[in-house]
């Protein structure tokens, strides 16, 4: 059975500060997938990582994923208020449109 | 391009009941999944429908049921409604669900058993 994990799972960060948020699978997949989801709302479409070694940046998040150590990782760089919501990753097991989520760190950046 | 919609947004039913959701995918996506969201279980993948077939289930009991049209609009059914049943459900459509084409989420209808 496929499981996911995110570390941590609360985030509490100061702006202007970096940091990186870990998730860890546990068996052999190429898709790896990072959404946001602000309060209340569904989740949006940050970054498709598709092969070992693949990097996405968009502003101040950066996503790697290196799929021998099973890990994606997402660098917030000068974090600033609005990135405050809570950050999933999920993995793509079967090509059938089913996704295994990790449960998500809830960031918080502070002034 | 009109995104996921989902209908209705927020519905209050009380335990025995039944309910019915409905999504619609982004024009030309072909598969629709559904997922449940809850602050104990996180999201969890309910079944995914591709031309108008099920390929995929996720470890739910029975009383949770879907279909595709040919259309591609989707709907779910959970019968005999319990309490734990409370969530959020989302659909997500992609073009054809293969895991290289991105999941784009409708924003979810919050289902309360009362």
């Amino acid at each position: 059975e496929l499981k996911v994990e995110q570390n941590p799972l609360f985030l509490s960060m100061q702006e202007g500060k970096n940091y990186t948020i870990y998730c860890n699978y546990s068996t052999t997949s190429d898709r790896l997938y990072w959404y946001r989801q602000d309060p209340g709302k569904s989740l949006e479409s940050l970054f498709v990582l598709l092969s070992n070694g693949a990097v996405k940046q968009e502003g101040r998040l950066m996503a790697s994923l290196d799929t021998k150590a099973r890990l994606s990782t997402l660098h917030i760089t000068a974090a600033v208020h609005d990135l405050s919501a809570t950050y999933f990753c999920a993995v793509d097991m079967s090509s059938q449109g089913n996704l295994i989520f990790g449960k998500g760190t809830k960031l918080s950046v502070k002034p | 391009k009109a995104g996921v919609t989902q209908t209705p947004r927020y519905l209050i039913k009380t335990r025995g009941q039944q309910v019915t959701l409905s999504c619609s995918p982004i024009s030309g996506h072909r598969s629709v999944s559904w997922y449940q969201q809850t602050p104990g279980q996180g999201l969890q993948f309910l079944f995914e429908y591709f031309s108008e077939t099920q390929r995929n289930k996720g470890n739910f009991p029975g009383r949770f049921s879907g279909r595709q049209f040919s259309n591609s609009r989707s709907e779910m059914n959970v019968s005999t409604l319990e309490l734990g049943d409370s969530a959020l459900y989302l659909c997500a459509s992609s073009l054809v669900g293969t895991g290289v084409d991105t999941q784009y989420f409708g924003p979810g209808t919050r289902l309360t058993v009362l």
